[in-house]
């Protein structure tokens, strides 16, 4: 039962440059999300998938894509990362859109970009 | 808009101490109401939930009743252990929207 793993769990990077996390669920949850995690800010939610190729915005998506081709698949990729994208992100998921259905976390990726 | 509210920590209690930690939600919809645990370098892990409202979730000693009333959704557990500190965040699902409070840091001392 592998559940959701992230990757990596450390990255750290030079401003400008181009980052790709990733994100693998292994139970065929329609839903996926991208949050970040800030102290002072909480957990915000950066981008969310309803299925394979559907993708949507959340509260802080700028300077950030996301694709889902796959899914079991949703890598978020920070085009040209800048330093106030250092941060903890998580991946998670969910069952469906239904309001009594939890998400499930991963580990995290620890970005550090200088 | 949708938004949860949690009481600010840290929060320090020694061992075998009665642990309440406030949570309130906006009143917008029906949400299902969570309350979700993070340990150092992990995840956030499911700790207990509720669908309706006098609904009580429990898990490991902690539980949580949903009132609709009052608009809260309060952790308690009667006896907390040095293994409890974690972050512990309230959270409220009202459909295409899973709103987060910002966490409250617990600190059980042996």
């Amino acid at each position: 039962d592998a559940g959701i793993t992230q990757s990596p769990r450390y990255k750290i990077t030079e401003t400008g440059r181009q980052v790709t996390l990733m994100c693998h669920q292994t139970w065929s949850h329609s839903y996926m999300f991208w949050y970040r995690q800030d102290l002072g800010h909480g957990l915000r939610l950066i981008y969310y998938s309803a299925a394979a190729d559907i993708t949507d915005k959340g509260e802080v998506p700028d300077g950030y894509v996301v694709s889902r081709s796959k899914t079991e698949n949703f890598p978020l990729t920070l085009e040209s990362a800048t330093r106030s994208q250092t941060s903890v992100y998580f991946c998670a998921s969910s069952v469906s859109a239904e309001v009594d259905s939890p998400l499930h976390f991963g580990n995290g990726t620890r970005l550090t970009v200088t | 808009g949708d938004s949860v509210t949690q009481m600010e920590g840290p929060v320090t209690l020694s061992e075998e101490a009665f642990l309440t930690i406030n949570c309130t939600y906006t009143a917008t919809g029906y949400p299902s109401l969570f309350w979700y645990v993070q340990y150092p370098g992990e995840g956030l892990q499911l700790l207990l939930k509720a669908t309706k409202a006098d609904d009580k979730g429990s898990n490991k000693g902690f539980e949580a009743t949903y009132r609709k009333e009052t608009t809260s959704f309060h952790l308690e557990k009667g006896s907390v252990q040095v293994s409890d500190s974690a972050v512990y965040f309230c959270g409220a699902n009202y459909g295409q929207n899973f709103v987060f409070g910002p966490g409250t840091r617990l600190s059980v001392l042996p």
